[in-house]
């Protein structure tokens, strides 16, 4: 079958470093997306990443490794308004994005 | 970037009627779009693939005839939720992806919360 696993839930604190792991099952794979939902609101796109390595945006970086099924996301200099869910969504063999049931980061003062 | 819109951003009804959702591609032509539903504290769960022209496509245990989905231009796919019972409340999303993008990253309209009385 076909699963996601990250943690339900994280925290940290603001100006530190924090990385949010994702490991996934998926029937083919045709790349993998972190996607950011703050409450009430719909997700937002972060980053792709269909090669493994790490990918760099700004403050934020993604990582994956095809071969353990493996990704994670990693912010840096937290600010409070990176309080949110993150969600890693793996792309099957038929390109329908499978969805994790995010992280929840809580960034405290 | 791409936008998409859904309208109306929250929307109250009493059980037994019908409440219809509009998602809109502002600023590219989306030929397809695709309808989640989200539980509080629970992953997206796709509902069905809207496309223009012709019939949507639902997932495995979403009622077609609950859940009806038109997509007449390549603007505006709308999801009409039928006889709403209290256990249809949630956070109903659209999104789409822009055509041409490498990436195809979809592009998430605002979401409409349903709570059904």
């Amino acid at each position: 079958g076909q699963n996601i696993d990250q943690p339900t839930e994280m925290t940290a604190t603001e100006g530190a470093i924090v990385q949010i792991n994702c490991t996934y099952q998926t029937s083919g794979f045709n790349g993998l997306f972190w996607y950011q939902q703050h409450a009430g609101e719909a997700p937002t796109f972060l980053s792709y990443n269909v090669l493994d390595g790490l990918e760099e945006k700004g403050r934020f970086s993604s990582f994956l490794s095809r071969s353990k099924g493996y990704s994670y996301l990693l912010l840096k200099e937290l600010q409070m308004k990176d309080s949110a869910s993150y969600l890693c969504a793996p792309w099957d063999s038929n390109y329908q994005l499978i969805w994790g049931a995010g992280t929840k980061l809580i960034i405290k003062p | 970037g791409a936008v998409v819109s859904q309208h109306p951003s929250w929307v109250i009804c009493k059980s037994g009627t019908s409440v219809k959702i509009e998602c809109r591609s502002l600023d590219f032509q989306a030929t397809t779009m695709f309808w989640y539903r989200q539980f509080p504290k629970q992953s997206l769960m796709l509902m069905a693939t809207s496309n223009e022209g012709s019939k949507a496509t639902y997932e495995q245990g979403v009622e077609k005839d609950k859940f009806l989905i038109n997509h007449a231009s390549l603007t505006l796919s709308t999801l009409t939720v039928t006889s709403a019972h209290p256990e249809d409340s949630s956070f109903y999303i659209c999104s789409a992806r822009e055509p041409g993008r490498d990436t195809g990253e979809l592009f998430f309209g605002e979401g409409s919360r349903l709570t059904v009385l």
